[in-house]
């Protein structure tokens, strides 16, 4: 079976403009998170979403949102790009709301100019 | 909130063990977990182990939990080139799906 996927793998944006990112969990999944990675740092949370409805939410502003669609697939939009936006975005699937195993994408390296 | 704490940086021979080291806050946390990651790539989920074990093993790699100082440590045994990396310490927080990173160990091993 294939792994998570993410889409696209790299991506340039200026400043003020949207993005949208893509996730494809792994076959049977049907939770999603998100998370960004800043140059240097761990990973912090974003989002996760279960059986489409949001489960958690991280501290990040309202220019985040995500959605998660009903074959479990989800997207990650950010608007009004910072330059601090600047990150690996991160997705995760696990198959259930709870569980000690998450699996990582490659993620998706968002660079804002 | 839950804060997770590593070193950031360990060298090793090849071929010697690696030991690195977390402590973290939150003391519900029921799994806690290592991640690796490569350069340019996502996280590989290495091991994790249920807080009332005090070690577990898996080949080269051994994790050892004193939970009393919210310590956790990874070794790994006989360390190999394709072992350098960037380790990650995870604890979840508010339920196992949302994990709180440390900042990551890189390891660098040399000839």
């Amino acid at each position: 079976d294939a792994g998570v996927t993410q889409s696209p793998t790299h991506l340039i944006k200026t400043r003020g403009q949207q993005v949208t990112l893509r996730c494809s969990p792994i076959s049977g999944h049907k939770s999603v998170s998100w998370y960004q990675q800043v140059l240097g740092q761990g990973p912090q949370f974003i989002f996760q979403y279960y059986e489409k409805e949001e489960r958690g939410r991280g501290n990040f502003p309202d220019r985040f949102s995500a959605r998660q669609f009903p074959n479990y697939s989800s997207e990650l939009n950010v608007n009004a790009l910072l330059l601090g936006d600047s990150a690996l975005y991160l997705c995760a699937s696990s198959a259930r709301l709870v569980t000690y195993e998450q699996y990582f994408g490659p993620g998706t390296r968002l660079t804002v100019t | 909130g839950e804060d997770v704490e590593q070193s950031l940086f360990l060298s090793v021979r090849e071929g010697d063990s690696s030991v690195i080291n977390c402590t973290y806050t939150d003391s519900s946390s029921t799994y806690l977990y290592w991640y690796k990651q490569e350069p340019g790539a996502g996280l590989q989920l290495l091991t994790y182990i249920f807080s009332n074990m005090d070690m577990k093993q898996d080949q080269r790699l051994t994790v050892l939990l004193n939970k009393k100082d919210k310590h956790l440590s990874l070794r790994i045994a006989d360390t190999q080139t394709g072992d350098s990396a960037i380790y990650f310490c995870a604890v979840p927080s508010g339920g196992y799906n949302k994990l709180i990173f440390g900042a990551g160990t890189r390891l660098a091993v040399h000839p």
